[in-house]
């Protein structure tokens, strides 16, 4: 059962324009949320997180927004770029004692941002 | 710059060979790295986490003989893909954090892994 979902496959979005990248979760253990960007045969590089005692984080053109009675995130970039284009993970974090904690991911939503 | 280094990026192979793939830490020591897998178009599946000095941890459904760890030094991780068949062609891709911490884990670009 996936624990964190993105529900939409792809996205494509006019530059300039606000990408709105949605994600869910189910488990309500989770207390920290990232955002990751992927390009095709690289790893995933940090975008932006939030910890689920905000309701909002924002940074550049980059805003995550975190509705915890829904249990659900989002990214929203604005204004989108070209080179925003790639694939983009939502992952979570549980609590748990001891050494660094794992990553949940989403199956990922590719952004396409049309010139 | 990157922080995590993973290498090769690519391996082509015949089927019955094992594969090592390395994960370095460049300029902080990982006490945790973990491994993941990914299929086309799915998410990153977590396969193991590793800590420096001591057995991996193997999430469910992963073959700790198929996949070997070794974790021997704060900078590096090991994974061995034994006797590789088809089917274990994916792309692998390794990640290392510091205990304890929120902070965003640094991955490595993985490696793409083709059994023929």
């Amino acid at each position: 059962d996936q624990q964190v979902k993105q529900n939409s496959p792809s996205l494509s979005v006019q530059e300039g324009r606000i990408s709105i990248l949605n994600c869910d979760y189910t488990n309500s253990m989770f207390d920290y949320f990232l955002w990751y960007k992927k390009y095709p045969a690289e790893g995933p590089t940090f975008l932006i997180s939030i910890s689920s005692i905000k309701d909002k984080n924002e940074d550049g053109r980059f805003t995550v927004f975190l509705n915890k009675s829904a249990k659900h995130l989002s990214l929203h970039i604005v204004p989108s770029q070209p080179g925003d284009s790639a694939v983009y993970f939502c992952a979570a974090i549980e609590p748990r004692s001891g050494s660094a904690r794992q990553l949940t991911f989403g199956s990922g939503t590719q952004l396409t941002v049309l010139p | 710059g990157a922080v995590v280094s993973q290498h090769p990026s690519w391996v082509i192979c015949k089927s019955g060979t094992s594969v090592k793939i390395e994960c370095r830490s460049l300029d902080f020591q990982a006490t945790t790295m973990f491994w993941y897998r990914q299929f086309p178009k799915q998410s990153l599946m977590l396969m193991a986490t590793s800590n420096e000095g001591s057995k991996a941890t193997y999430e469910q459904g992963v073959e700790k003989d198929k996949f070997l760890i070794n974790h021997a030094s704060l900078t590096l991780s090991t994974l061995t893909v034994t006797s590789a068949h088809p089917e274990d062609s994916s792309f692998y891709i390794c990640s290392a954090t510091s205990p304890g911490s929120n902070q965003p884990q640094h991955f490595g670009d993985g490696t793409r892994l083709s059994i023929l």
